[in-house]
Formats: C-alpha cells, sequence, structure tokens
C-alpha cells in the first residue's frame, strides 16, 4: 500500500474486553514498531519487530499486552482484560531498517469505558 | 524516566517569526528525528539526521553530538505550521513534544 495503515481508527472497549488492533505497514519494510501515545504526551515505545522476530519487547506495560507479526508483514497489538489506563492512541510505524526514516499510520484511538 | 527533553512545551508565534524548538537527550543515537503531529494523530517524519544540519524548504534541524543537543527551526512561520513537533531518538525515545500555535 502507499503508506502504513492501522485499522481500526477508534475502537470503544469494555472494561475487561479483549481488543485487537491491527497494522499494515508499507511493502517491503522489514521494520515495525508499536507505540501508546497518551493525550498530550510524546509516543511511548511498546514493541519491535524485524520480520516476524520480535526483538524488543521492554516497553509492553503488563503481559495483558500481546503482540505478533507472524509473515513478516502485517501486525497485531493484543490487549486483554482492557481497563480504562489502556485508553490511548496505539501508533503503528515501519522503515526498511530500524535505523531509518519510519512512516507513521494515522493511529488506533483506543477509549476504556 | 526523561532520555529526551524538549523545550518549550508550548509555544505561540506571529506569523512570520523565526522559531525554535529545542532537543536535549541522555541516550545513545544512531539519529535523531523530528516529526510533526498534527490534530488527529497523523506523524511526519520531517528530517532524521546525525550530524551537523539539514533544511528543507523553511525548515532546519541542527544537532549537536558532543552537546547532545538538538534544535528544529522555523523561519517566517504560518498558521499551517501550527502543529505538535516531537523530537525523538532512534525509533525508541521520545519527547512530549512542543505544541507550537502561529496566530495570522
Amino acid at each position: 500500500g502507499a503508506g502504513v495503515s492501522q485499522s481500526p481508527r477508534y475502537k470503544v472497549a469494555k472494561r475487561g474486553q479483549d481488543v485487537a488492533l491491527r497494522c499494515d505497514p508499507i511493502s517491503g519494510h522489514v521494520s515495525l514498531f508499536w507505540y501508546q501515545q497518551a493525550l498530550g504526551q510524546g509516543p511511548e515505545f511498546l514493541t519491535y519487530f524485524q520480520n516476524e522476530a520480535q526483538l524488543d519487547k521492554s516497553g509492553l506495560p503488563s503481559d495483558r499486552f500481546f503482540a505478533e507479526r507472524p509473515e513478516g508483514s502485517v501486525s497485531t497489538l493484543k490487549i486483554q482484560r482492557t481497563q480504562q489506563e489502556d485508553s490511548a492512541v496505539y501508533l503503528c510505524a515501519s522503515s526498511l531498517a530500524s535505523t531509518t526514516e519510519a512512516f507513521f499510520g494515522q493511529g488506533t484511538r483506543l477509549t476504556v469505558v | 524516566k526523561n532520555e529526551v527533553e524538549q523545550s518549550p512545551q508550548n509555544l505561540t508565534a506571529q506569523e512570520g517569526e523565526f522559531i525554535t524548538i529545542n532537543c536535549s537527550y541522555s541516550v545513545g543515537i544512531s539519529a535523531l528525528h523530528w516529526l510533526q503531529q498534527h490534530p488527529g494523530g497523523g506523524i511526519v517524519s520531517l528530517f532524521m539526521l546525525s550530524s551537523g544540519k539539514k533544511k528543507h524548504g523553511r525548515l532546519i534541524a541542527t544537532i549537536n553530538i558532543q552537546e547532545k543537543h538538538s534544535s528544529l527551526h522555523i523561519t517566517a512561520s504560518h498558521p499551517r505550521d501550527s502543529a505538535v513537533y516531537i523530537c525523538a531518538v532512534g525509533q525508541f525515545y521520545f519527547g512530549t513534544g512542543t505544541s507550537l500555535t502561529v496566530i495570522p
């Protein structure tokens, strides 16, 4: 595709519900990053993939957060048993390599009620 | 954690003014990025630099590796420059952003 695509754009979840957020990176981009952005804050790193390998998941805030990229392209960020503090915009970015320019998706705004 | 710090947090300028946003970092660096974020969330990469200075139109970015400091300058600011500007070290450490409003 022309850019990084994320879906859904908006998600409202009841507390305790599981959610899955999808990221379609730019074709051929090896590196894929997930970030969490709270209102008025900068993005916070969650996890990083190189192809299908999850090389860094140090930013995942709890074991309720899980990310995968099984075929090295599309990635899914799953949040189990959502809590109100999970409300944020979740951003995905992809790049040719981890040290090159990253292209960001529009984000998924998650609201947990 | 304050691996990347930006100043100022908020900035209001009159159209035509010269604007400077500063970024200081404490972590090792392969590259520093300046990003622009408009309301609604879309983030666009403005610059990626690891040394010296880069210029694109009215935007100039500089970096001093020894001092671990970078600046983003906007010359002849325009209301369409109103956005949040974010400094990032690599792809892992982000500043909290500088919210810029340019008034006509």
